[in-house]
């Protein structure tokens, strides 16, 4: 049984459509988190969440906003996409430690294209 | 707000050679340290952290790190890489309080050769 699940797994669109990336873990953890994996591999926080405080990067410009659901769920919404959005996108989730002692588990990655 | 520094892009090395991957942080505070490795395709996974403790940690598939409080490091070690290591490693920190958000390093491509 996949512990973070990320569908869709593949995803290619044209600019200015908006899409969602959804992102379900079963490991009872009570954080989650989205990042991006750019060409070069960069990975970078876009947001955490946990008991429904988002923590938001203020670099993620306001196109992209997460939701939650539930805290198994955390989904990604990209609204007007561009041709920089395209990058693999990585779902996370951690049990919160007070001491940051939380080892994240990724999911597979969305692979996002936009043409 | 923490940095990581990975100085080493792309590592080549033949099967049984010994690995040494640098990884340098920025941050006032206390941290806990990780390595993240991602084979071809797929997702990110632990191969080790340092929270406390023992500065000299060992992670999966024979891998270890030392932390090294007065230089910021936490380097990677494997005496005898193989074939199979080629991956991207990934350094990684959060800060002990605050937000815990993890912070990675641009990463290091190793090529293990045959």
């Amino acid at each position: 049984d996949t512990a973070v699940s990320q569908t869709p797994k593949y995803l290619v669109t044209q600019m200015g459509n908006d899409k969602s990336i959804k992102c379900e873990q079963n490991l009872g953890h009570d954080t989650m988190y989205w990042y991006k994996q750019d060409s070069k591999k960069f990975l970078k926080i876009m947001f955490s969440y946990n008991n429904k405080e988002l923590i938001i990067n203020e670099t993620v410009p306001n196109r992209f906003s997460p939701k939650s659901p539930d805290k198994a769920h955390l989904n990604l919404h990209i609204n007007s996409l561009e041709l920089g959005d395209s990058a693999v996108y990585f779902c996370a989730s951690s049990q919160r430690s007070g001491t940051g002692a939380n080892v994240l588990t990724f999911g597979a990655g969305s692979r996002l294209t936009v043409l | 707000a923490q940095s990581v520094s990975q100085h080493n892009h792309h590592v080549i090395l033949s099967e049984a050679a010994s690995l040494e991957l640098g990884c340098n942080y920025s941050y006032g505070g206390t941290v806990n340290l990780f390595w993240y490795v991602q084979y071809p395709g797929q997702h990110l996974q632990l191969l080790l952290k340092y929270f406390s403790g023992d500065p000299l940690v060992k992670g999966i598939k024979g891998f270890e790190a030392e932390f090294i409080k007065s230089k910021f490091s936490f380097n990677l070690r494997k005496p005898s890489v193989q074939w199979s290591d080629t991956a991207e490693y990934f350094c990684a920190v959060n800060a002990k309080t605050g937000a815990n958000n993890l912070f990675f390093g641009t990463g290091t491509r190793l090529t293990v050769i045959p």
